[in-house]
């Protein structure tokens, strides 16, 4: 059970390029979410998802799109990648219901540097 | 203002301590949720509390509803316990607030 897949690991960008930072997850879950994590903060969210066709915005949308097509998929797009966009972001699924409800398993992570 | 505080922010214990890991939150909240995070970024649901207390192998963490307040206790650490805790509350739907962390050391 692969649970919850981001790729790549690491990207380097150029200030202006874009973007995606892929997410998957094979747990069937209607929640989905995407967060940046930087030095002396908390975990800060970005975008979510309920479902699919349903997105929604976080505490920190800007210089950020995504989209749920299917309930497995849940890309994060940075349209003009700028240095303020440097972090670790991590996405997470969580069920809407039974035992685990609202448990949020998390992908491993995505390092990314802009310059 | 965060609406979570963690203390202490670092702490470094002996192995065989009992440590404690504090929250204190300023919103409503349906449930609160420790986390750990490893030394390689991987962050894992440790428990999801709303009311009580519950306990999991060596830990054990407790709520007060009443008092905004959350602890995190580990009893007889071991190095291997060596981690960032996270602290986070859930509000409405699935939208989380997050405390900044307490990184934990614990010596051989």
């Amino acid at each position: 059970n692969a649970g919850v897949t981001q790729t790549p690991k690491f990207q380097v960008l150029k200030t202006g390029q874009s973007m995606t930072l892929q997410c998957a997850q094979d747990m069937n879950h209607e929640y989905m979410s995407w967060y940046r994590q930087d030095p002396g903060m908390g975990l800060r969210l970005i975008h979510y998802s309920v479902g699919a066709g349903i997105t929604d915005q976080g505490e920190v949308p800007n210089g950020y799109n995504v989209s749920r097509s299917t309930t497995e998929d849940f890309p994060l797009r940075l349209l003009s990648a700028a240095p303020s966009q440097t972090s670790v972001y991590f996405c997470a699924s969580s069920p809407r219901g039974g035992v685990t409800k609202n448990i949020q398993y998390f992908g491993a992570g995505t390092r990314l540097s802009v310059l | 203002k965060n609406e979570v505080e963690q203390s202490p922010q670092n702490l470094t214990a002996q192995e065989g301590e009992f440590i404690t890991i504090n929250c204190s939150y300023s919103v409503g909240i349906s449930a609160l949720h420790w986390l750990q995070q490893h030394p390689g970024g991987g962050i894992v649901s440790l428990f999801m509390l709303s009311s009580g207390k519950k306990k999991h192998g060596r830990l054990i963490a407790t709520i007060n509803i009443q008092e905004k307040h959350s602890s995190l206790h580990i009893t007889a650490s071991h190095p291997r316990d060596s981690a960032v805790y996270i602290c986070a509350v859930r509000r409405t739907g699935n939208q989380f607030y997050f405390g900044t962390g307490t990184s934990l050391t614990v010596i051989p």
